[in-house]
Order: C-alpha cells, then sequence, then structure tokens
C-alpha cells in the first residue's frame, strides 16, 4: 500500500509558466514533508520542506503549500526554466526521527 | 564540506554472489539511510543507522543487512543476490539536528547490475 502517491508520472510545462506538482498521502500521521530534485546519475537533492503546522512555505522560485484535510501538497515553480527539468520526489514522516516514506515520483519537463 | 559518497559508483554482480556497497556521510553527520530506487516505484525505505545503531528498518528481506562504524561511514550488504535486486542504492546523512528542520543530504548512488 502506497502512503505517498504522486499520481503524474510526467509534466510538460513551457519555459517561464508555472509548474504545479502534485503528491497525496494516505497516513493522517504525517507531520513533515520534503520535496526532492533528481537529475540521471545524480543522487537527490533537498528542494523544500514544510512542517503540518504550516501550510505554506516559500523559497525562491519554489513554493509548497499543504493541505492536511486533503492529504495534499502541491509544489508550484513560478517561472519554470529549463534546468528544472528532472524528476521531483515528495517524502512524508510520521514523527521525528521515524525514516521518509518516498512518492514514486513525477518527471517535469520544462520545454523552452 | 565534502558530500556524501559512495563507493562504488556502478557494480556488476551475478545472481547468487554477494555484495557490499560503502558510504560516507558528510563530516559531523551521524545519522545515515539507505534507500533502494527502481523504476516507478521511487525510493525504498531500507534502513537507517545512527551512532553505530540501528535506528529503523524497512520491509526488505535479511538478504539486506548493514552497519555502521564509529567514524559514521556506513556499509550494506546483500546476499545471495537475485535479479530483482538490480537498482540505484542511495545512501543519505542527515545531522539529525531536532532544532533545525529533518534533512537528508543524498550521495550520487551505486548502479548495482545483477546478471
Amino acid at each position: 500500500d502506497q502512503q505517498v502517491k504522486q499520481n503524474s508520472p510526467s509534466l510538460s510545462v513551457q519555459e517561464g509558466r508555472i509548474s504545479i506538482l502534485n503528491c497525496d498521502y494516505t497516513n493522517s500521521m504525517f507531520d513533515y514533508f520534503l520535496w526532492y530534485k533528481k537529475y540521471p546519475a545524480e543522487g537527490p537533492t533537498f528542494l523544500i520542506s514544510i512542517s503540518s503546522i504550516k501550510d505554506k512555505n516559500e523559497d525562491g522560485r519554489f513554493t509548497v503549500f499543504l493541505n492536511k484535510s486533503a492529504k495534499h501538497l502541491s509544489l508550484h515553480i513560478v517561472p519554470s526554466q529549463p534546468g528544472d527539468s528532472a524528476v521531483y520526489f515528495c517524502a512524508a514522516r510520521a514523527t521525528y526521527g521515524q525514516n521518509f516514506v518516498f512518492g514514486p515520483g513525477t518527471r517535469l519537463s520544462v520545454l523552452p | 564540506k565534502a558530500g556524501v559518497t559512495q563507493t562504488p559508483r556502478y557494480l556488476i554482480k551475478t545472481r547468487g554472489q554477494q555484495v557490499t556497497l560503502s558510504c560516507s556521510p558528510i563530516s559531523g553527520h551521524r545519522s545515515v539511510s539507505w534507500y533502494q530506487q527502481t523504476p516507478g516505484q521511487g525510493l525504498q525505505f531500507l534502513f537507517e543507522y545512527f551512532s553505530e545503531t540501528q535506528r529503523n528498518k524497512g520491509n526488505f528481506p535479511g538478504r539486506f543487512s548493514g552497519r555502521q562504524f564509529s567514524n559514521s561511514r556506513s556499509e550494506m550488504n546483500v546476499s545471495t543476490l537475485e535479479l530483482g535486486d538490480s537498482a540505484l542504492y542511495l545512501c543519505a546523512s542527515s545531522p539529525l539536528d531536532p532544532f533545525s528542520p529533518y534533512e537528508q543530504y543524498f550521495g550520487p548512488g551505486t548502479r548495482l547490475t545483477v546478471t
């Protein structure tokens, strides 16, 4: 049973437009969420996080929104750049110190 | 600071053999986690070590094991390799500072191919 879902395996966006990547989770005990970006032949790179006490966190072009009642989070990238083309993973954790559960990833392609 | 390093980067083994992968965390980080990445499955958590003790374990068979040394370096071992063990194995380190956001820093991974 997949506790963290990313239902879109891939997404294509035009350069300069907004990219919205979605993530759904089933475990209501998850209290901390991360987004990672992964390029081929490299390990995932931390992008942004959000705690369950917040509903939004912003860092430059990246904003993560958390809707606890819907058990849904999304990553917005504005404006999208070709260098953002990568696989994006969301991850969730139930308790501090416990392991993170990762989604299957969404491949984002930003077209010039 | 140097990042997380993993050796070797690529490995080809035969079914039935065993393999040992190595991970050196970022200096000062005491937590090391291991993940298996296969196409379409995302990252599957294997185990986490903190101060030489296994703190968390994922849902993998006993053929997968690990350890952590006093300098925080970690190894994982897979015995009796199966074709399905072909994957990218990622190591991540964390300072596990309770006063800072919990983040993991990943190495580049070891690509294991079992033939």
